[in-house]
């Protein structure tokens, strides 16, 4: 059973639309992120949240420590959002992270 | 900015060998982590240090091994490669304790023959 879990795997979209994807954890957290993988392998964080919401330019993400689910929002989306995006949770020793399997974003133009 | 480098970006070695994946990290980081990236399975935690000279298994550490004698730089050795290692192998690094953020490294991707 995997800690954590995105939905949807596979994602693809026109230009323009706006986009959600989602993650559910299981395991108590001290902060879940965001990240962005485009093709070639390299990581980069988006997020890092530990309540409430937070925006950067056309992203938002949003957590409900409560119900154990967080959201990425994507508005306006771009070819250039095309990559793969990971929910990852920290446990509340800190040093331990749990990674979901990732959602494969294609942006149609 | 944090800068994460790994040693190669591609590898290809053959069953048997043994294999090196270096990593540096230059923000004085405490925390240094291995993970390994496969297809439907995502990242999965190999080894991780907590500093220099210190080592913690993860979630799969069999058939490999780390080194950490500098705290800029955290190895990763396969004694003795298998084809079941052909992976994305990512490398992070974080400030030590609970509140920050990992910075990845590009990845190796290795390919066992």
């Amino acid at each position: 059973k995997n800690e954590v879990e995105q939905s949807p795997q596979n994602l693809t979209a026109q230009e323009g639309e706006f986009i959600t994807i989602n993650c559910s954890y299981s395991v108590g957290i001290s902060a879940l992120h965001w990240l962005q993988q485009h093709p070639g392998g390299g990581i980069v964080s988006l997020f890092m949240l530990s309540s409430g919401k937070k925006k950067h330019g056309r992203l938002i993400a949003t957590i409900n420590i409560q119900e154990k689910h967080s959201s990425l929002h994507i508005t306006a989306s771009h070819p250039r959002d095309s990559a793969v995006y990971i929910c990852a949770v920290r446990s509340y020793t800190g040093n331990q992270f749990y990674f979901g399997t990732g959602t494969s974003l294609t942006v149609i133009p | 900015d944090v800068k994460v480098t790994q040693s190669s970006r591609y590898l290809v070695k053959r069953t048997g060998e043994k294999v090196f994946l270096e990593c540096v990290q230059d923000m004085d980081h405490e925390n240094m982590f291995w993970y390994r990236q496969d297809p439907g399975l995502g990242l999965r935690l190999i080894y991780f240090s907590y500093d220099v000279k210190m080592k913690e298994k993860g979630d799969i550490p069999e058939g490999y091994s780390v080194s950490r004698e500098k705290k800029e730089r955290f190895s990763l050795i396969l004694e003795s490669a298998s084809t079941n290692q052909t992976s994305m192998y990512l490398c992070a690094s974080k400030i030590g304790g609970g509140g920050n953020e990992q910075f990845f490294g590009p990845g190796t991707r290795l390919t066992v023959l």
